[in-house]
């Protein structure tokens, strides 16, 4: 079956250092790949995505690529601000899983001012 | 766009009564919709996945007679958990899937912001 694998928390980084939040994945056929964020007692927010390999998602300064060689989806940022202290959840969705995502367990990132 | 609403966002109650949660979609169609559970620091247990029209498909070990779901619209599905105990707080989570051919995002899926319930 499908499975996501993030690094374990917490993160924990002084503004404006560079952020790396590892995400591999194993799955059946042919996966889109999310990030979500979950800022503390809200919901998940779409962070970006991507469909096939070597397609490269971003949003507010956030970046991954698919990489379907090393089965990966590292998220990173070049310069982390406090606002940017999250959860941070990897999930992958397939076809072949009715666009049901799987999910890793999420990391926690604290940023310090 | 690909706005989704929880309602109520905290709740309160006492033991053995019943607590409803809807979930809607403020601004696309969506016939599948998705309720999740999610324990202090851990990550989303899917519970069981709603389908407008048809009865719900839910995931091992979740109990249907518990946690009834009920999706009567293309933009509304409801969680409502029976006979609730203190072991049933938890923070429930619903998203919603669009319907493809307006948004095109079969593959996505957007979130509404929770439900914290807590079983007195």
């Amino acid at each position: 079956g499908n499975s996501v694998t993030q690094m374990e928390g917490p993160v924990t980084l002084s503004e404006e250092a560079f952020l790396t939040i590892n995400c591999t994945y194993t799955a059946t056929g042919y996966p889109s790949l999310f990030w979500y964020v979950q800022y503390p007692g809200e919901g998940l927010q779409l962070l970006l995505k991507a469909t096939k390999a070597d397609d490269k998602g971003s949003n507010k300064g956030f970046e991954a690529t698919y990489r379907k060689e090393t089965t990966s989806f590292h998220l990173e940022k070049g310069s982390v601000q406090v606002s940017d202290s999250a959860v941070y959840f990897c999930a992958l969705s397939e076809a072949g899983g009715s666009y049901i995502p799987t999910f890793g367990r999420g990391t926690s990132l604290i940023v310090h001012p | 766009g690909a706005v989704v609403s929880q309602h109520p966002s905290r709740v309160i109650c006492k033991s053995g009564t019943s607590v409803k949660i809807e979930c809607r979609s403020l601004d696309f169609q969506a016939t599948t919709m998705f309720w999740y559970r999610q324990f202090p620091k851990q990550s989303l247990m899917l519970m069981a996945t709603s389908n407008e029209g048809s009865k719900a498909t839910y995931e091992q070990g979740v109990e249907k007679d518990k946690f009834l779901i009920n999706h009567a619209s293309l933009t509304l599905s409801t969680l409502t958990v029976t006979s609730a105990h203190p072991e049933d707080s938890s923070f429930y989570i619903c998203s919603a899937r669009p319907n493809s051919g307006g948004l095109n995002y079969t593959d996505t899926q957007y979130f509404g912001p929770g439900t914290r319930l807590t079983v007195l």
